[in-house]
């Protein structure tokens, strides 16, 4: 069964960069779609990108000059990072496997705060 | 980027009522919407994939439907373990959420 487990600091401070692992075990990385999405305090979600069995990426276009998503198939691992954050960056993300975002990790709160 | 206008965003219900969520995309999605629970502190749960196909171990209770821009998700015979919040996305395009609903117990 797959299972996916986000780490990653809690707390950036602003105009520093958020940067997030997502650990995934029962399944290869190097098949289907990897994303990473999140949900903010007043409860809206938001997908940011995510990155393909073959490597390539796709951006929300709202992010697309802060976010890179990458991967490391070798420790079946991939990785979020969002530049020049603020506050409004507080959020808890989610890692998620395919395009219908299947299966999901636990999420990890990051909050942005000098 | 498409839309999804979700409604209502709060939900009040009786145990064994019959309740439905809509969500209008702002363009054709070509029934490419799936609906999540979330309870608080928990992770999104899929419960139904390309508008009506349930994900294994969904409850029967549960259903979707719908085609265009327009579809709806439905839960008959609420029970309490069923309370939570409710989201739909497309993932015809770049993916977009709805706004969520909150399901309460009346």
């Amino acid at each position: 069964e797959v299972q996916l487990q986000e780490s990653g600091p809690g707390l950036v401070k602003p105009s520093q960069s958020l940067s997030l692992t997502c650990s995934v075990t029962g399944y290869s990385i190097t098949s289907n779609y990897w994303g990473w999405i999140r949900k903010f305090p007043g409860n809206k979600m938001e997908w940011m990108g995510y990155i393909s069995y073959s490597g390539s990426t796709s951006y929300n276009p709202s992010l697309k000059s802060r976010i890179s998503i990458t991967r490391d198939t070798s420790k079946n691992q991939f990785f979020l990072q969002l530049n020049s954050v603020t506050t409004e960056d507080t959020a808890t993300y989610y890692c998620a496997r395919s395009r219908d975002f299947a299966y999901w990790g636990q999420g990890t709160l990051v909050t942005v705060s000098s | 980027d498409i839309q999804m206008t979700q409604s209502p965003p709060s939900l009040s219900a009786s145990l064994g009522d019959k309740v439905t969520i809509t969500c209008q995309a702002s363009q054709n999605i070509n029934k490419y919407i799936a609906w999540y629970q979330q309870k608080p502190g928990k992770a999104p749960r899929q419960l139904i994939r390309y508008t009506s196909t349930l994900v294994s171990g969904t409850p029967s209770r549960f259903s979707g439907s719908g085609s265009g821009r327009d579809y709806s998700f439905s839960i008959s015979n609420v029970e309490s373990e069923d309370i939570a919040s409710y989201y739909c996305l497309q993932y015809d395009n770049l993916p977009t959420f709805g706004g969520g609903t909150k399901l309460e117990l009346k």
